[in-house]
């Protein structure tokens, strides 16, 4: 069974503060790995995806790598409209489907 | 500009109604999917369609049921025998079943008293 734990839940950063949010997976053969960005009452919007170890994309302020075993965001000197939950999925072979994990609910501050 | 719409964005009904929940993408997209969002929980897949008249079930299909007699459309139809319909619903569509990325609409929030 494919499984995804974010970490941390919640993080509040200083505006400029850089940090990075975890994504730890176990899948069996990994197809892809996502990042998406969701604001409160919204549907995920598709941010990134990551299909082998070593591969990183950015866009912005963001970056994204993976590792065979986790997936990190990097936000880089973050502004206030970084502010979302950032959620995380794996797609495993020979699976339709995505696995979610809880999300990390980031908050920049002023 | 493509994408997926989910009506209505509010949906208050009694116990014990049926309601069902709109789906449209204009994305051209072959397989299409159905999540339910609670706090403090990760989406969960109630159920996907790959190709139209066919679809299957996710890990909470129960007391749920879908067609997909269109490309385009997606509906799902909450029924009285879901124990906890309450509930933000999702609606999303991508363009294989491989590895594409899954492109969601803004969600239908379920409110049932």
């Amino acid at each position: 069974e494919d499984q995804v734990t974010q970490s941390p839940e919640a993080l509040r950063l200083q505006e400029g503060e850089s940090s990075s949010l975890n994504c730890s997976y176990t899948v069996s053969g990994l197809r892809g790995l996502f990042w998406y960005r969701q604001d409160p009452g919204k549907g995920p919007e598709f941010l990134f995806t990551l299909y082998s170890a070593g591969e990183e994309k950015e866009k912005e302020r963001l970056k994204a790598t993976l590792t065979k075993k986790e997936s990190f965001l990097h936000i880089t000197a973050p502004k206030p409209e970084d502010s979302a939950t950032y959620l995380c999925a794996v797609q495993g072979a020979g699976s339709y489907q995505l696995t979610f994990g809880k999300g990390t609910k980031l908050s920049v501050i002023p | 500009d493509g994408g997926i719409t989910q009506s209505p964005k509010y949906l208050f009904r009694k116990e014990g109604q049926n309601v069902t929940l709109s789906c449209e993408q204009n994305l051209n997209h072959d397989a299409m999917y159905w999540y339910r969002q609670d706090p403090g929980q990760g989406l969960r897949l109630i159920y996907y369609s790959q190709i139209v008249n066919d679809f299957q079930k996710g890990d909470i299909a129960e007391g749920y049921s879908v067609s997909r007699e269109k490309k385009e459309s997606f509906p799902l139809t909450v029924t009285s025998a879901q124990k906890n319909p309450t509930a933000f619903y999702l609606c999303a569509s991508k363009r294989d079943s491989y590895n594409s990325p899954l492109h969601f609409g803004n969600g239908t929030r379920l409110t049932v008293t």
